[in-house]
């Protein structure tokens, strides 16, 4: 009920392209849903997040395309840099109160952007 | 948004030992968390600093293994206790403000 599936697990991109990272979320109660990039050695950091009351949400070369009736969502990074080369991780919470922070991660994903 | 000290940032340990982390915020926050992600896996929450009071754990963490301090509105801490090589981990402190934020992580190698 709780668990967060992300695919794929590892993606290869050309400078320049499109990357496409998917989540698959169970518990219908979550309402907050933000993807996380980590950096080797490093604490996750936030890129964006979207909540269930909008079906896209755009920062830059970053979107979030977010589906509530199938329960899925999905990372867009547009013109895909080397320095995207990273592990991306979603997640998914219950937004406010005592247990919004509680995050449920997905597996997470390398990407690697080919020069 | 809030800036995360963890110490120490990498630690090589003996079995049987025990390791405080410290988690240090340059702002008051009500809601700190810790997390572990092992080796190449997710991160998975391990229990809510509650300020004040005993944190709360998640499912699979008890507080023997892994006593928790939140004595003020900056600071945690988190001890893994008589460590074995399968608590080899990244332990994540994090904070919730109108986002959640990570620290840069503690680097955990039990021999």
């Amino acid at each position: 009920q709780q668990q967060v599936k992300q695919s794929p697990q590892s993606l290869i991109v050309q400078k320049g392209g499109i990357s496409i990272i998917n989540c698959a979320y169970e518990n219908t109660a979550f309402d907050y849903f933000p993807w996380y990039q980590q950096f080797p050695g490093k604490g996750p950091a936030l890129l964006i997040a979207i909540r269930p009351d909008v079906s896209e949400k755009k920062e830059g070369r970053f979107t979030i395309s977010f589906n509530k009736s199938a329960k899925q969502f999905s990372l867009h990074i547009m013109d895909s840099q080397p320095g995207d080369s990273a592990t991306y991780f979603c997640a998914a919470s219950y937004y406010g109160g005592t247990s919004y922070g509680k995050l449920t991660f997905g597996q997470g994903t390398i990407l690697t952007v080919h020069p | 948004s809030a800036v995360i000290s963890q110490k120490p940032s990498r630690d090589i340990c003996q079995r049987g030992t025990s390791l405080t982390i410290q988690c240090q915020v340059d702002s008051q926050v009500t809601m700190m968390f810790w997390y572990r992600q092992q080796p190449g896996q997710s991160l998975t929450l391990i229990a809510t600093a509650n300020q004040g009071s005993e944190a709360t754990y998640e499912s699979g963490f008890v507080i023997d293994k892994f006593p928790i301090s939140r004595p003020n509105l900056t600071f945690s801490t988190l001890t893994v206790s008589n460590m074995s090589p399968e608590d080899s981990s990244i332990y994540l402190c994090s904070v919730r403000e109108e986002k959640l934020f990570f620290g840069s992580g503690t680097q955990l190698s039990v021999l």
